[in-house]
């Protein structure tokens, strides 16, 4: 089973700042199996990016995603207000079959 | 627009079973798997399993084998997750997501594309 390991597990950052997030698995992940979503408290999480570097529909082009192999990282590149949120990596797998999340990196405002 | 909509939260004490609902709308139902996937309170997220709404096949993480049982009425455009012998641990929120399968210049594309707005379980005596 592949692990994802978020880190740093907070950031502290201000508005307009720069924001570097970064997921690194156990093994070698397929860029195209590697998604991230963005959850703020008593929502629902909200899909970001998929295939590693493809911004879901809606998504501001602040939001970017990059990496290979077992090293991704997101990006958002001047922080609003309402980035700040937990922001989740996930990969699928498929023997066995296995949707795996990171632990989670809460951004928040410093 | 697509929606999943939720059934309410539900009260169960331990050993008992609790059935959650996840009625779709906005889209063809069974043009999409549909995933379960929970969070416990202050905790990340875990994936539970997957259905197919048009076999109604499923998929479970090894973790809920034996517990967890999906079905799904395409009549209702509803899918359901069933986990049985709660115990504490089980209270979370669990959330339905509409998985998105693509396959594009010989890669394959998985991801959660549209989530329900959760239902929070609590498990207590």
């Amino acid at each position: 089973e592949i692990v994802l390991t978020q880190s740093p597990g907070t950031l502290s950052l201000s508005p307009g700042e720069r924001a570097t997030l970064s997921c690194r698995a156990s093994q070698s992940v397929s860029s195209s199996y590697l998604a991230w979503y963005q959850q703020k408290p008593g929502q629902a999480p909200r899909l970001l990016i998929y295939g590693a570097s493809s911004r879901a529909t809606g998504i501001p082009d602040r939001f970017s995603g990059s990496g290979s192999g077992t090293d991704f990282t997101l990006t958002i590149s001047r922080l609003e207000p309402e980035d700040f949120a937990v922001y989740y990596c996930q990969q699928y797998g498929s023997s066995p079959l296995m949707y795996t999340f990171g632990q989670g990196t809460k951004l928040e405002i410093k | 627009q697509v929606q999943l909509v939720q059934s309410g939260a539900e009260v169960k004490k331990p050993g008992a079973s609790v059935k959650v609902s996840c009625k779709a709308s906005g889209y063809t139902f069974t043009s999409y798997y549909m995933h379960w996937v929970r969070q416990a309170p202050g905790q990340g997220l875990e994936w539970m399993g997957i259905i197919n709404p048009s076999g109604g096949s499923t998929s479970y993480a090894q973790k809920f084998q034996g517990r967890v049982t999906m079905t799904r009425d395409t009549s209702t455009s509803t899918v359901y997750m069933e986990l049985s012998s709660l115990r504490s641990e089980d209270t979370a929120v669990y959330y339905c997501a509409r998985g998105e399968t693509y396959y594009y210049d010989s890669s394959g594309y998985y991801f959660f594309d549209y989530w329900g707005q959760g239902t929070l379980v609590t498990v207590s005596s």
